[in-house]
């Protein structure tokens, strides 16, 4: 399948600053990208949907001035959580996929420990 | 609003033997459908999907049924083997949104 490259795989940050996640889709273009969040033991919650170029789509309860979403290209979007606070505190996993009504591919997944 | 359902939070099955993980939802505009495995600390691999145009995908050991009536589908896996253990997602793609929704997840674990 498809590689999606997810960096860092775990970042531990002081609770008030910003953390920048990256998602690459490695071999071909993500016309849509996908961000998720996982609680221990519970399912993949979507946060936003972004296409290339365009503002991302927010999930309700999302906060977009929280969760800054950036889709700059065909191979690579941002997430950056602001001012963390502990609370913030999970899994964050990306998704991509080139075309509508076809497989999406992960990322590794980046574990986020605000202190 | 949970759209996609997964009502088995485990299963547990011997290996050799058939692992069946089902899946609901409610949203009738969702037209694609996909099955993940999922380690802890990793992202999802893509397993298998279907389009609503069909009722049955085979890939190898891994086939998914779709019920468009019921809103239901399933993943059969034959023969399990341990390797299979995992937590498996469905998940579900509405096309005029083009949200990937997922479902709670399953337990699988396939034993000797």
């Amino acid at each position: 399948g498809a590689v999606v490259s997810q960096h860092p795989s775990w970042v531990i940050c002081k609770s008030g600053t910003s953390v920048k996640i990256e998602c690459r889709s490695l071999d071909f273009q993500a016309t849509t990208m996908f961000w998720y969040r996982q609680f221990p033991k519970q399912s993949l919650m979507l946060m936003a949907t972004s296409n290339e170029g365009s503002k991302a789509t927010y999930e309700q309860g999302v906060e977009k001035d929280k969760f800054l979403i950036n889709h700059a290209s065909l191979t690579l979007s941002t997430l950056t959580v602001t001012s963390a606070h502990p609370e913030d505190s999970s899994f964050y996993i990306c998704s991509a996929r080139g075309f509508r009504n076809t497989e999406a591919f992960f990322g590794q997944g980046t574990r986020l420990t605000v202190v | 609003d949970q759209q996609v359902k997964q009502n088995s939070p485990s299963l547990s099955v011997q290996e050799g033997r058939i692992s069946i993980l089902n899946c609901d939802y409610t949203n009738s505009m969702f037209d694609y459908f996909l099955w993940y495995k999922k380690y802890p600390a990793e992202g999802p691999t893509f397993l298998i999907s279907i389009s609503s145009i069909k009722d049955k995908n085979e890939d190898g050991r891994f086939t998914v049924f779709l019920n468009k009536s019921a809103k239901h589908l399933s993943l059969h896996i034959v023969p399990s083997q341990p390797g299979d253990s995992a937590v498996y997602f469905c998940a579900a793609s509405d096309y005029n949104t083009d949200k990937l929704i997922f479902g709670t997840g399953t337990r699988l674990q396939v034993f000797p």
